[in-house]
């Protein structure tokens, strides 16, 4: 079992440009997380994907956007980079969007705006 | 949202207990979870505790409720140099606190 793959795993990219990251769920998991880690923080909540559709989003503005496709994987785009969007981006996958189910994180998009 | 917060840095001796607190601002959290960070990996679930509860008890690890102050905590018994990492507590997996970092001295 591979887990959760995100790709790639790391992204230098130019302020105003658009970013696409990729997240492959853990086998048998159909909904998948994605936070924003800025360096030194703890993880800030984005969105969750659950049947394809956003289900709960966090605090962020519309530039955060994202995509679930029919054999469960997601991607998070962003656009018109900001440096502030510099920051690690972690993806989780689990099985059904309830609070009490165990969540697992893959190992991150390390992403830099220059 | 919620706002999480955790002091930041804790430095034991191997073999002691730590304590990891965390104080939160909504009640409305229906699960609290402890997460483990290690450099360059993910996030490692540890533990969680459903709200109406107030202790669960995981092999070396004890996690404590107090929904009147708002406070969680984790205690790790017999702490060991493996134990080094940051550790997060999340209110449903959606609001994390600041992280501690945990630093156990041979």
């Amino acid at each position: 079992d591979a887990g959760v793959t995100q790709s790639p795993t790391h992204l230098i990219k130019t302020r105003g440009q658009q970013v696409t990251l990729r997240c492959s769920p853990k086998s048998g998991h159909d909904t998948v997380s994605w936070y924003q880690q800025a360096l030194g923080q703890g993880p800030q909540f984005i969105f969750q994907y659950y049947e394809e559709e956003e289900r709960q989003r966090g605090n962020f503005p519309d530039r955060f956007s994202g995509h679930q496709f029919p054999n469960y994987s997601s991607e998070l785009n962003v656009n018109a980079l900001l440096l502030g969007d510099s920051a690690l981006y972690l993806c989780a996958s689990s099985q059904g969007p309830q609070l009490n189910t165990e969540a697992f994180f893959g190992q991150g998009t390390r992403l830099t705006v220059v | 949202g919620e706002d999480v917060e955790q002091s930041l840095f804790l430095s034991v001796r191997e073999g002691d207990s730590s304590v990891i607190n965390c104080t939160y601002t909504d009640s409305s959290s229906t699960y609290l979870y402890w997460y483990k960070q290690e450099p360059g990996a993910g996030l490692q679930l540890l533990t969680y505790i459903f709200s109406n509860m107030d202790m669960k008890q995981d092999q070396r690890l004890t996690v404590l409720l107090n929904k009147k102050d708002k406070h969680l905590s984790l205690r790790i018994a017999d702490t060991q140099t493996g134990d080094s990492a940051i550790y997060f507590c999340a209110g449903n997996q959606f609001y994390f606190g600041t992280g501690t970092s945990l630093t156990v001295i041979p």
